[in-house]
């Protein structure tokens, strides 16, 4: 079965400092892995997806993922994180099972505190 | 051009009673998707409704049931409610099988 781990419940970071989001996922074949990230009272935004092709993937907001297949792991980056940055980030990974709806299995989520 | 609207926003609630959410989807997708995500945890997938059908079900009991529309708008419903059931639900929706789904901003349901 397809799983995704964020080791992580709370990350904290300075702004201006470069950011880490950690992922790891758990699939039987090619993963398909996504990021999200929620504010307070709203729903999930969507931020990038890796579904093949380079291993660096750019997404929304300046965030990017590095997908590595060796360490499965898939972890949320950003050069220089913003206040406005802080925030619940869930990496996410689609159930490629016999019904393949595109269903989504997330993990538990880590919050991001950016400090002034 | 709309996102996924959901309605209503908060919803209160007893034991033993009902209730009904609603979404839209974004402009253009045909594919529902329903989460529940609890307090602290990330989202439980429910059900996907394509072609007004139930395509796949989560690990959720019958008292949950869901409907699509012609107009690809969909239905959450969840009766005898019990504790438990107080999270946010989330509607996502797509193309079918496409990536990535889109969210609303959920329906908070509070049982007392």
């Amino acid at each position: 079965a397809q799983s995704v781990a964020q080791p992580e419940d709370q990350v904290n970071v300075a702004e201006g400092n470069p950011l880490t989001v950690k992922c790891t996922y758990s699939v039987s074949g090619n993963p398909y892995l996504f990021w999200y990230v929620q504010y307070p009272n709203r729903g999930l935004q969507f931020l990038l997806k890796y579904i093949t092709g380079d291993n660096l993937v750019k997404g929304s907001y300046g965030f990017e993922a590095e997908f590595n297949k060796s360490q499965t792991s898939f972890h949320l980056k950003k050069p220089s994180a913003l206040v406005s940055d802080s925030a619940l980030y869930f990496c996410a990974v689609r159930d490629l099972g016999s019904s393949n709806t595109g269903k989504l299995i997330f993990g538990q989520g880590t919050t991001l505190q950016v400090k002034p | 051009d709309a996102g996924v609207t959901q309605s209503p926003t908060h919803l209160i609630k007893t034991r033993g009673q009902q209730v009904t959410l609603r979404c839209s989807p974004k402009s253009g997708h045909d594919t529902v998707s329903w989460y529940q995500q609890a307090l602290g945890q990330g989202p439980q997938f429910i059900f996907q409704y394509y072609e007004e059908e139930e395509r796949q079900r989560g690990n959720f009991p019958d008292r949950f049931s869901g409907h699509q529309f012609p107009n690809y708008s969909s239905e959450l419903n969840v009766n005898a409610l019990l504790l438990g059931d107080s999270a946010l639900y989330l509607c996502a929706s797509s193309a079918y099988r496409n990536q990535p789904q889109h969210f609303g901003d959920g329906t908070r349901l509070s049982i007392l």
